[in-house]
C-alpha cells in the first residue's frame, strides 16, 4: 500500500486566499484525523471522521476551517478565507478499527503570506 | 493545554548509548503510544501500551507504563545516528473517543 498520500506537500498563498488540502488514506481504513503542528501549539487534532462521518469537530479553530470526507478514499481540509496565523503543517492520518496505532501521511506545510 | 509533556525536550548522546525520554499525563488513559518523527516527515508509529500493561518490548525498544504516577517512559537502547528525531508520546483519554492526543516532543539527538 502506498501509505496515506497528501497534497500538495507545500503551498504558500497570500492572506484572504481559499487554501484546499487533501488527504487519500489508506484503502480499508475507517477511521480518519486531521492534525496540525506548529511550533508554538504542537500537534493539535482539528477533526476526525469515522466511515466518512465527522464525529468530534471540536479542534477546528473557527468557521473559517471546514472538512469532508465525500466518500472512504477522499478527504479535503478547506481554509476560506486564510490568515498568516494558518501557517503550520496539516497532518493526515488514518488507521482501521480495532487498533490504536495512526498512519500519517507526510504532511502539508502552509504558509499564509 | 497539552495531554502529555515529555522530558527533556531535547537530548544529545553518542552513537551507542542509551537514551531515555519521559511523559507524563494528566488523566485517565486507556492506551499510551510512542511515535518518532523526522525532520519534515509524517510521524510514524512505534510502539503502542495498554493502560493493564506495565512494560513493552519492541526490538531496541522498551516502554513502561506507570498508571498510579501517570508516567511513562521509552528508552531506545545501543542508540544509532539514525535514531536522530524528535520522539511523541500520545495518549488515548478515557472516555475520550478516539482521540489520540499528543505530547510535546523530545528532540534527540545521537552523534557520531
Amino acid at each position: 500500500d502506498a501509505g496515506v498520500i497528501q497534497s500538495p506537500r507545500h503551498e504558500v498563498t497570500e492572506m484572504g486566499q481559499e487554501v484546499t488540502l487533501r488527504c487519500k488514506p489508506i484503502s480499508g481504513h475507517d477511521y480518519l484525523f486531521w492534525y496540525r503542528q506548529t511550533m508554538m501549539r504542537g500537534l493539535e487534532l482539528l477533526i476526525y471522521f469515522n466511515n466518512n462521518v465527522p464525529i468530534d469537530d471540536s479542534g477546528m479553530p473557527e468557521d473559517r476551517f471546514s472538512a469532508k470526507m465525500p466518500n472512504a478514499s477522499f478527504s479535503t481540509l478547506k481554509i476560506q478565507p486564510s490568515e498568516p496565523r494558518d501557517s503550520a503543517v496539516y497532518f493526515c492520518a488514518s488507521r482501521p478499527t480495532g487498533t490504536g496505532e495512526l498512519f500519517f501521511g507526510e504532511g502539508s506545510r502552509l504558509t499564509v503570506l | 493545554s497539552q495531554q502529555g509533556e515529555e522530558d527533556p525536550q531535547a537530548l544529545s548522546i553518542q552513537e551507542g548509548e542509551n537514551a531515555t525520554m519521559n511523559c507524563s499525563y494528566k488523566t485517565s488513559i486507556n492506551n499510551l503510544q510512542w511515535y518518532r518523527q523526522n525532520s519534515g516527515r509524517g510521524l510514524v508509529h512505534l510502539i503502542l501500551i495498554r493502560s493493564n500493561e506495565r512494560e513493552k518490548h519492541s526490538g531496541r525498544l522498551r516502554v513502561t507504563l506507570d498508571t498510579s504516577k501517570k508516567s511513562s517512559s521509552l528508552l531506545i537502547t545501543a542508540s544509532r545516528a539514525a535514531d536522530t528525531a524528535s520522539y511523541f508520546c500520545a495518549t488515548g483519554v478515557t472516555g475520550g473517543g478516539n482521540k489520540l492526543t499528543f505530547g510535546t516532543g523530545t528532540q534527540l539527538k545521537v552523534e557520531l
